[in-house]
């Protein structure tokens, strides 16, 4: 069984730059794995925010952006805002099924 | 304008079976994948299986022999089935649209599954 790691948790001030990761157990992410990416806040269901990668939705503000970063899929946030404060999870495919990451609680402060 | 309405809250024993209905709209049901998706109180999230359009199914190994999902595309409806369940299978239950290619958009709102004595 595949586990994905990302970060439990981060810190960041508002304005900040902060970047999430997301690594499998064992080799590297390759667009081939159609990462995507979620937002959680508490008492809510996940709203996506990036698929395939680094595509964003209609609805993910433009400072949200996703990548291939040293073989592990990357969430990066650009002018953190307060509103930001949530769980991150992502999401791979390996061969038609899908593993989550462990998720990464993310603070402003 | 795309919904998926799942069914309300349920509490179940140890060992019975739980069928959780998710009732998607605005689109064309059998054109999409319909996954499962759950979360244990506090804990992150789980996927467990999909249906795709051609309605074949693929489970997570670990959820194999106990989850059955079924679709009913005349009312446009996705179902998922979990059995023997125990109280660790405590969670919200989500179902998840994904257009091919892993493009997922629409989640349903959640049904909370409670196993207890």
């Amino acid at each position: 069984q595949t586990v994905v790691t990302q970060e439990p948790s981060l810190t960041v001030s508002p304005g900040g730059t902060v970047t999430l990761t997301c690594a499998p157990s064992s080799g590297t992410v390759t667009s081939g794995y159609y990462p995507n990416w979620f937002q959680q806040k508490p008492g809510q269901a996940p709203r996506p925010l990036i698929y395939t990668t680094s595509n964003r939705h209609s609805w993910t503000p433009a400072r949200f952006s996703g990548s291939l970063l040293g073989g592990k899929a990357a969430l990066t946030l650009s002018g953190v805002q307060p509103e930001d404060e949530a769980d991150y999870y992502c999401l791979l495919m390996y061969g038609g099924a899908w593993v989550f990451g462990g998720g990464t609680k993310l603070t402003v402060l | 304008q795309v919904q998926l309405v799942q069914s309300g809250a349920e509490m179940k024993n140890p060992g019975a079976s739980v069928k959780v209905s998710c009732k998607a709209s605005g689109y064309t049901f059998t054109g999409y994948y319909l996954h499962w998706v759950r979360q244990a109180p506090g804990q992150g999230l789980e996927w467990i299986g999909l249906i795709n359009p051609s309605g074949n199914r693929n489970y997570a190994q670990k959820f194999q022999g106990r989850v059955t999902m079924t679709r009913d595309t005349s009312i446009s409806t996705g179902y998922m089935e979990l059995s023997r369940l125990r109280s660790d299978d405590t969670a919200v239950y989500y179902c998840v649209r994904e257009l091919r290619g892993g493009y997922f958009d629409f989640w349903g709102q959640g049904t909370l599954v409670t196993v207890s004595s």
